[in-house]
């Protein structure tokens, strides 16, 4: 079975830095896009980060674009998520996903638990 | 960004009855590759999100046959044939044609 842990959220102030880490098993890592997605408390889902398998492309939406990077390293089966600069507005559960771009489309197909990050004074 | 409109947002359903979801694309999601990118994902309390549908109307694997999903161009339906107890939950439609975008989310409650 494919499995999915998301790490390292937790509380913190604005302007400060957080890593997630999200370890993955039951797949073939290194041969898969993968992504990030959060939810903002009572808000919908937002998809705003993927890598390609081979981590050479990144993708992100313009809330998160020169603030996140996405990284990730394939000897580990392990996914990453450098957040600088965070926002109130970036308190969100964030969750990691086996999916991303593929013949420019985009897709999901499993996720993981998801984290939980929050931004306050 | 391509925007998805789903109603209803808050959907009361009686146990064995059937249920039906619309969401609506801002934008056509047919693909230049000819494919339409519409899935459907399902968020249980406690558990992580789960892909019922892929490409409009492919159901995942140990998805229940209750489930279908039906559509076309910006029109799609998700539908549950007979509800039960664990299809509590809110349901969420998700473009990959364009850069990928959700719906609001439609919570299904049992009446």
């Amino acid at each position: 079975d494919v499995q999915l842990l998301e790490s390292g959220g937790g509380s913190v102030q604005p302007g400060g830095s957080l890593r997630l880490s999200c370890a993955t098993s039951g797949l073939t890592f290194g041969s898969y896009a993968m992504s990030w997605v959060r939810q903002a408390p009572g808000k919908g889902l937002e998809w705003f980060s993927s890598i390609s398998s081979g981590g050479d492309a990144t993708y992100y939406a313009d809330s998160v674009k020169g603030r996140f990077t996405v990284s990730r390293d394939n000897s580990k089966n392990t996914l990453y998520l450098q957040m600088n600069n965070l926002r109130v507005e970036d308190t969100a559960i964030y969750y990691c996903a086996k999916g991303g771009r593929r013949s420019g489309a985009w897709y999901i197909e499993y996720w993981g638990q998801g984290t939980l990050v929050t931004v306050s004074s | 960004d391509v925007v998805m409109t789903q109603s209803p947002l808050s959907l009361p359903v009686t146990l064995g009855q059937p249920a039906s979801i619309s969401c609506r694309s801002s934008q056509s999601l047919v693909h230049s590759d000819g494919n339409t990118y519409l899935n459907w994902f399902q968020l249980r309390p406690g558990q992580s999100p789960r892909r019922l549908i892929y490409q409009v109307s492919s159901r995942d694997s140990g998805v229940p046959d209750r489930f279908s999903g039906s559509g076309s161009g910006t029109d799609f339906t998700l539908k549950i044939s007979r509800v039960e107890a664990e299809d509590v939950g809110v349901y969420y439609c998700m473009q990959g044609t364009h850069w990928p975008t959700f719906g609001q989310g439609t919570k299904v409650e049992i009446k």
